[in-house]
């Protein structure tokens, strides 16, 4: 069973600057997650999606973030203007359903430096 | 609000030999799971162990094993027959309503041959 995949891997760009992440979930799952991992702290959720609608989103900072996720299956999570703070670990994760009983399986994330 | 508290941003133990890290966490919710995850240097997170609050029983898997104390909100994974493979930061999560995940400060463990 394939993993959870996103892309790019690592990205440098300059404040002010957009940048687009992409998530692939495991194939069946309804559930899928993006978090934010500043160097040092641990994974904060940002936006959690249930098929293809928002279930939660009170922790993305809306004036510069959005996500989307089309068709339930794919996401793409964009950040326009960046900044200095934005810098962080992107990490996607999907679950079967948006249960906690259910196991989150994390991507290997995407590393953003915005200069 | 739920928070997750882990007190040891670093531990470091023998090879072979037993470690504990520990975890804290405040909730006034009553249906709630425990999870400990371990991020490689590689960055992928995976799922270690996980408690159910319900059960009183202690989760075990192979070598690492929980001691869930309810009443004092405290949940510390022990590491028995420590491995170099098992050098990682390590994060406690707290999971609640709707699959959301509160993630603690982290405990990089390293291992030392």
């Amino acid at each position: 069973e394939a993993g959870v995949a996103q892309s790019p891997r690592y990205k440098i760009i300059e404040k002010r600057q957009s940048v687009a992440f992409w998530c692939n979930p495991i194939s069946g799952h309804a559930t899928l997650y993006w978090y934010q991992q500043i160097l040092g702290q641990g994974p904060k959720l940002l936006i959690q999606f249930q098929n293809n609608g928002v279930v939660d989103d009170s922790q993305l900072p809306k004036d510069r973030f959005s996500a989307e996720r089309l068709k339930g299956v794919d996401s793409t999570l964009k950040i326009q203007p960046a900044k200095l703070e934005d810098s962080a670990v992107y990490l996607c994760a999907s679950s079967y359903e948006d249960r906690v009983y259910y196991e989150q399986y994390f991507g290997p994330g995407t590393r953003l430096t915005v200069t | 609000a739920q928070t997750v508290t882990q007190s040891q941003p670093e531990m470091s133990v023998q090879e072979a030999e037993t470690v504990t890290l520990s975890c804290t966490y405040d909730t006034s919710e009553s249906d709630y799971y425990l999870f400990w995850y371990k991020q490689p240097p590689s960055r992928q997170m995976i799922l270690v162990i996980r408690q159910e609050a319900y059960k009183q029983q202690n989760a075990t898997e192979n070598r690492f094993s929980v001691n869930f104390q309810k009443a004092a909100k405290s949940f510390s994974l022990k590491i028995s027959d420590s491995q170099l493979g098992d050098a990682a930061m390590y994060f406690c999560a707290f999971g609640y309503q709707g699959g959301k995940l509160i993630f603690g400060q982290g405990t990089e463990l390293s291992v030392k041959p």
